[in-house]
């Protein structure tokens, strides 16, 4: 199972929005609304931001959405904040029954 | 309080053995599917198992298959991997974590995402 495609880095200015893409396959991204993202600030475990495509678990801020079209899943953060500055990760069910994580994304507020 | 606590890890040679633990609070473990997830130093995530609340059912990633086990104990509430054969990129820190479950009147579903994780335990092939 390789995993799914993540860019390396993206950055915004506090205030702005930043989408990070989350490319797949049919057997994974494209074939089921079950993609998750996850926060990890440096040295910590990771937190779960959204469920299923687009769900926030509670205590998520709504500043974070997610949406998916094919084989690719977004995750958006609009009103940058400093305390955002962490790694993202997008996971996927697969075709396998098992699990796919993406590579990550290293978010930099400017 | 919900929580994982994750032990076990420390230094081992190449070819050698290590058991992970994962105690599990708070919650109905007995209820949940339960993973492990790895992250090698400086690298993205990695899932590596899983296996459902009875532990009838278990899935691997192909890099760690024949060579780790994951097994669960749901009277003391505890997950384990048993690590064997461990190569140089085994190293990581290996954290567990817990399926999201809702229920509803009617019943219990459980989502495909990691919604607990534990603080994590570092294993060093070496």
């Amino acid at each position: 199972q390789s995993a799914l495609t993540q860019p390396p880095s993206v950055s915004g200015s506090p205030g702005q929005s930043v989408t990070i893409s989350c490319t797949g396959t049919s057997s994974d991204v494209g074939g089921y609304n079950r993609v998750s993202w996850y926060q990890q600030p440096p040295g910590t475990a990771p937190k779960l931001l959204i469920y299923d495509v687009t769900y926030r678990p509670s205590g998520v801020p709504d500043r974070f959405s997610g949406s998916k079209s094919g084989n690719t899943a977004s995750l958006t953060i609009s009103g940058l904040q400093a305390e955002d500055e962490a790694d993202y990760y997008c996971s996927s069910y697969t075709s396998a029954a098992t699990r796919v994580f993406g590579g990550g994304t290293k978010l930099t507020v400017l | 309080e919900v929580q994982l606590v994750e032990s076990g890890g420390g230094l081992v040679q190449p070819g050698g053995s290590l058991r992970l633990s994962c105690a599990a609070s708070g919650f109905t473990f007995r209820s949940y599917w339960m993973h492990w997830v790895r992250q090698a130093p400086g690298k993205g995530l990695e899932w590596v198992a899983r296996m459902n609340g009875d532990g009838s059912n278990t899935k691997y990633a192909d890099s760690v298959k024949g060579r780790l086990t994951i097994s669960r104990d749901n009277p003391k509430n505890t997950l384990y991997l048993q690590m064997n054969s461990l190569r140089a990129e085994d190293t990581a820190v290996y954290y567990c974590a817990r399926d999201l479950r809702f229920c509803r009147g009617t019943g219990c579903d459980t989502i495909d995402a990691f919604d607990i994780w534990g603080q994590g335990t570092m294993v060093t092939v070496s």
